[in-house]
């Protein structure tokens, strides 16, 4: 399967715990998008990639969040000082820069206790 | 601010047409997207465009600001949540809340 993958799936940490998640594109893809999605709503834009340039971030985004694509191919999201407001779904996504359809992953559901 | 508005849940029974309503005031979207997602699985996509498209089952009508989904002869099988995303090409995708479909056997 080539499809996007996403890990860890599910992650519980304790508040003020710093956590990281990984995401993996279609390997040819150069934009990568990561969204989040809390309880009954629709997913949120956060920021994407183009490469390994960073070209938007949300206001959602706080300064606890940082994002990174090193290499220009998966990507790493970490949340640092971990609140109870930031649990959530973390979703991934990936697409060619000229085309318009995005490819989601299954998701990394984070639980903050 | 820019929002994708759409109805929380739509009811049907088993072998009708199933419609979902969306509409949105995103500037500079022009292109609409419809999402299924069923828990634990990743958000697959249906249909997509600036125009009138079909994919299989799925319909999706289109003017500037407003889309519909059309599902034909829903299935059992297709009781899940729907998302109408809009966007512009390469750029980030602004999502409603997700219709939930419920059917009847």
């Amino acid at each position: 399967d080539t499809g996007v993958s996403q890990d860890p799936r599910h992650k519980i940490t304790k508040r003020g715990q710093n956590v990281t998640f990984r995401c993996d594109p279609i390997s040819e893809h150069n934009r990568l998008y990561w969204y989040r999605q809390t309880l009954g709503q629709g997913p949120e834009f956060l920021t994407y990639f183009q490469n390994e340039a960073q070209l938007e971030k949300s206001r959602l985004l706080s300064d606890r969040f940082s994002a990174e694509r090193p290499k220009g191919s998966f990507s790493t999201l970490e949340i640092q000082r971990t609140e109870q407001g930031d649990s959530a779904m973390y979703l991934c996504a990936s697409g060619q820069r000229d085309g318009d359809t995005q490819y989601f992953g299954p998701g990394t559901r984070l639980t903050v206790l | 601010k820019d929002q994708v508005f759409q109805p929380s849940t739509v009811a049907s029974s088993e072998g009708a047409v199933v419609e979902i309503f969306c509409n949105h005031s995103v500037s500079n979207a022009y292109n609409f997207f419809w999402y299924l997602h069923f828990p634990g699985c990743a958000p697959r996509l249906l249909v997509k465009g600036s125009k009138p498209s079909q994919q299989g089952r799925y319909n999706m009508t289109y003017e500037r600001f407003s889309s519909s989904l059309l599902i034909l002869q829903v299935r059992e099988a297709d009781a899940a949540v729907y998302y109408c995303a809009c966007g512009a090409a390469g750029n980030k995708l602004t999502f409603g809340g997700g219709t939930r479909v419920l059917v009847k056997p």
